[in-house]
């Protein structure tokens, strides 16, 4: 177990509606990473967020939205959802010690459009 | 030309081999190397860590750093089918303001 919580499991939506996915970092962590992964892809990296402030941002799509808490629970918002959003969506958190940063991440959510 | 570059595979070997996965990098900011390591509809799980060059072992795995080639790598000793997973490779500079970057990973199978 990684530490990293995300909710929920599986979605499954239809085109053009709106999801909201939701991750509690490990206890200590101040940053949170979203990637996406379709399936046989390799992990994208979508947006980071540190201590509540955006860090920096990937491949985002502008339906795509993020935000981190006062708490450091973060949650991606994906909307007017299309075909090819189907994928796992991945949050990660880290923090930066001595020796670099490690990340971990949740388990993901399936997240399908049909 | 990418970042951090990794051979998609798959590479198949029989039970017992000795494994080698691979990335090669062109930035030579890169300070810190991670080899993840992700079963089929999981999340990556971070299964070596090593800072600049040099090699590092855990148990059965070792992770080589070469940085004067901008290339590292993962040797996975008595190979088992419980290794059967996508590794992906991953970097990052020396500072917070850094980003990771990951390699597109290699995909694994052990043969019983």
């Amino acid at each position: 177990d990684s530490g990293v919580t995300q909710t929920p499991k599986h979605l499954i939506t239809a085109t053009g509606q709106r999801v909201t996915l939701r991750c509690s970092p490990r206890s200590g962590d101040l940053s949170v990473y979203w990637y996406q992964q379709s399936l046989d892809q390799g992990l994208q990296f979508l947006i980071q967020y540190y201590n509540g402030e955006e860090r920096a941002k990937g491949n985002i799509l502008e339906r795509f939205s993020a935000q981190q808490f006062p708490d450091l629970h973060s949650e991606l918002n994906l909307s007017s959802l299309e075909l090819g959003d189907s994928a796992l969506y991945f949050c990660a958190s880290s923090s930066w010690g001595t020796k670099g940063e490690k990340l971990f991440f949740g388990s993901g959510t399936q997240l399908s459009v049909l | 030309q990418k970042e951090v570059e990794q051979d998609p595979g798959p590479l198949s070997v029989p039970e017992g081999a000795i494994v080698s996965l691979n990335c090669t990098y062109s930035n030579s900011a890169f300070q810190y190397f991670m080899w993840y390591r992700q079963y089929s509809r999981k999340g990556p799980e971070l299964l070596m860590y090593t800072y600049s060059s040099g090699n590092k072992e855990d148990g059965r795995f070792t992770a080589q750093v070469d940085k004067s080639s901008k290339y590292i790598s993962l040797f996975i000793r008595d190979s088992q089918p419980s290794d059967s997973a996508t590794y992906l490779c991953a970097m990052i500079g020396y500072s917070s303001a850094s980003k990771i970057i990951f390699g597109s990973g290699t995909r694994l199978s052990i043969r019983p």
